[in-house]
């Protein structure tokens, strides 16, 4: 079955850059029906989608408008893996950060699969 | 910016029947905004239960089931064990970007 298994560090300061990755297993990145996805989830914010990527035919990309100047999301096709930059970040993007996966089939949409989680912490 | 609304919260008696709701801004929520449920427990990742509105998943138990209920996404409980007690969120895809609800947290007492 699909897994993905998330990786970064827990810990990052004010005004860096947060950067998380997350490996796939039991498909591809290159997918042509999956997408995938980055979220996080705090107290103040509750679950809030941040952006995904996917292949059809090429690459495309799609952030949510309260992160779009500080994010980018990218796919590794050698290591089967995505990941997530976060610029310039602030003790507000404190939050649990997931990967997860959509897949579009069959004219239906699912949100499958999840990562386990990384709790990162924004120092001042 | 386009907000998803759910009941913060619901009380439902054990084996008892309960209607959570998820609700548009932008209006009405048809078939076309793909509404996926999660359940989460304290500590753990999300866990999808439905998608496309009524479609379950593999694990999802007979007792969750989902539909378009009075120009929102419902999700609803028959027959709620104890283990239900959890917050579920609804997920609505926009074209562009996926839009999560504030969550409902169920009790079952």
């Amino acid at each position: 079955q699909v897994q993905l298994q998330q990786s970064g560090p827990g810990l990052v300061k004010s005004s860096q850059t947060l950067s998380l990755t997350c490996d796939i297993s039991g498909d591809s990145v290159s997918s042509n029906s999956a997408a995938w996805n980055w979220i996080r989830q705090s107290p103040s914010r509750g679950l809030e989608w941040l952006g995904r990527t996917y292949y059809r035919s090429r690459w495309y990309y799609e952030y949510a408008a309260s992160v779009n100047s500080r994010i980018t999301i990218n796919a590794d096709t050698s290591r089967n893996q995505f990941s997530l930059q976060l610029k310039s970040v602030t003790p507000e993007d404190t939050a649990v950060y997931y990967c997860a996966r959509d897949d579009y089939s069959a004219r239906v949409y699912r949100m499958d699969v999840w990562g386990e989680g990384t709790t990162v912490t924004v120092s001042s | 910016q386009t907000v998803v609304t759910q009941e913060p919260s619901l009380t439902v008696s054990p084996g008892g029947t309960v209607t959570l709701t998820c609700a548009s801004s932008s209006g009405t929520v048809t078939s076309g905004f793909h509404p996926n449920w999660f359940q989460q427990k304290p500590g753990q990742a999300p866990r999808a239960l439905i998608y496309s509105t009524s479609n379950k998943h593999s694990w999802t138990p007979a007792r969750f089931s989902g539909s378009l209920l009075g120009g929102k996404a419902a999700l609803t409980l028959s027959g709620v064990q104890p283990e239900d007690e959890a917050d579920y969120y609804c997920l609505l895809y926009f074209g562009v970007s996926w839009v999560f609800g504030g969550g409902t947290k169920l009790t079952v007492l």
